[in-house]
């Protein structure tokens, strides 16, 4: 049972336009959700993260955006560059400091 | 830089050995979680530890287990290896209660 669903499983963006990858959860006890970045052989690195009791976080071009009763939640990447080519999660927490993961989004970001 | 800090990155066993993967957390984060990640999947939940106890576990099996030290370091054992636990390794860790989790590089294991 996934827990987490995250879409589109692949997506290709050009320089500068919108990245935008979305993930649906249905335990309402989750209460952090965190995105993580992860290059090829690295491990996931933390980017940017959002509390259930705010509709949108931004930081520099990153924005979270969150529907609590949809419980629905999306990330953002405005002019999108090729650096930003990597595998991004979404994730869930509960119990303590565990993690449910999306499946990924691998993103390519073409020049 | 998290300041996690995994060891050893690659290692290659035998189906049926056992293996012992390492983890130095961040500076003053007491809770260390592991993850297990197959190639082209998300992380999956392993356990946690806390204050040196397991608080916390996902659907692994008991011959996946841990230690954690009283300088928070921890420890991945993995008995009777399967082909299929052939993956990335990643510790995770943080401040109980934190929001900010952070992972290591991660330690990739190949049974053979």
């Amino acid at each position: 049972q996934q827990q987490v669903k995250q879409s589109p499983q692949s997506l290709i963006v050009q320089k500068g336009g919108i990245s935008i990858i979305n993930c649906a959860y249905e335990n309402t006890a989750f209460d952090y959700f965190p995105w993580y970045q992860q290059f090829p052989g690295k491990g996931p690195a933390l980017l940017i993260a959002i509390r259930p009791d705010v509709s949108e976080k931004k930081e520099g071009r990153f924005t979270i955006s969150f529907n609590k009763s949809a419980k629905q939640f999306s990330l953002h990447i405005m002019d999108s560059q090729p650096g930003d080519s990597a595998t991004y999660f979404c994730a869930a927490r509960e119990d303590g400091n565990k993690l449910v993961f999306g499946a990924g989004t691998i993103l390519r970001v073409k020049s | 830089e998290t300041g996690v800090t995994q060891s050893p990155t690659h290692l290659i066993k035998t189906r049926g050995q056992q293996v012992t993967l390492r983890c130095s957390s961040q500076s003053g984060h007491n809770t260390v979680s592991w993850y297990q990640q197959a190639l082209g999947q998300g992380p999956q939940f392993i356990f946690q530890y806390y204050r040196e106890e397991e608080n916390g576990r996902g659907n692994f099996p008991p011959r996946f287990s841990g230690l954690q030290f009283p300088n928070y370091s921890s420890e991945l054992n993995v008995n009777a290896l399967e082909l299929d636990d052939s993956a990335l390794y990643l510790c995770a860790s943080s401040l109980a209660g934190g929001n900010t989790i952070y992972f290591g590089e991660g330690s990739w294991l190949t049974v053979v």
